[in-house]
């Protein structure tokens, strides 16, 4: 059975901070993909990045940037110079890569994030 | 774009009430899931279709139905609500592609409290 495990439930950062999110995962394939989600206060799941298992170059988005790590089983988020707007809960989702399982996410237990000003 | 459309936004239910929750999307996605959301519990898969007349149980289907009629459509049925059900409801699509998976596309969700 697949895990996904996000030791940590809340963050409190000040403004310009940087913040690292960890996620560790449990997976018995040898392909399957993970992925970050931003659920901000007004509640709505919005996609930030997919990683398969096979690519584990490090990327940097802006102020977002992931390190993935295979051999820890970790897919780990960081926000550079935090601000106040990305304060949400971040979620951490892994899945199988068979076609027949259509996109079947097991999702960490979220991570809080309180950016202060 | 719509994009995927859950209604209602909020609904209160009396213990042994049914009712659906209603979920459309308009981008031909083949995928359609439906999770719940509770606090400190991330979001857990409740049933799943790769396809219009093909359905699936995810990790906690006890309680609920589906079906899929069309590719547009995957309402969820509550059919004797329990307390135990309340919680923050969404469903999402997806394509399914054979190279990768596509991101899900998630609705706004639906609150629903069992009183």
């Amino acid at each position: 059975a697949q895990k996904v495990t996000q030791a940590q439930t809340e963050i409190s950062v000040v403004e310009k901070e940087d913040v690292t999110l960890d996620c560790v995962y449990e997976t018995r394939d040898t392909t399957y993909y993970l992925f970050w989600y931003k659920q901000p206060p007004s509640g709505e799941l919005v996609f930030l990045i997919r990683r398969n298992s096979f690519d584990e170059q490090n990327e940097i988005s802006g102020r977002y940037s992931w390190n993935f790590q295979k051999s820890t089983s970790s897919f780990n988020f960081t926000i550079t110079a935090s601000q106040v707007v990305d304060s949400a809960v971040y979620f951490c989702a892994l899945s199988e890569a068979i076609k027949a399982a259509g996109n079947k996410l097991t999702f960490g237990g979220g991570t809080r994030v309180l950016v202060k000003p | 774009n719509a994009g995927v459309t859950q209604t209602p936004k909020f609904q209160v239910l009396k213990t042994g009430q049914s009712m659906t929750l209603q979920c459309a999307q308009d981008m031909n996605h083949e995928y359609m899931s439906w999770y719940r959301q509770d606090p400190g519990m991330g979001l857990r898969l409740i049933h799943y279709s790769v396809g219009a007349g093909i359905t699936d149980q995810g990790e906690v289907p006890n309680g609920y139905n589906v079906s899929r009629s069309t590719t547009e459509d995957f309402p969820l049925r509550l059919l004797s609500a329990a307390p135990s059900q309340t919680s923050v409801y969404f469903c999402a699509s997806s394509y399914i592609q054979s190279s990768y998976n596509s991101p899900l596309h998630f609705g706004n969700g639906t609150r629903l409290t069992v009183t």
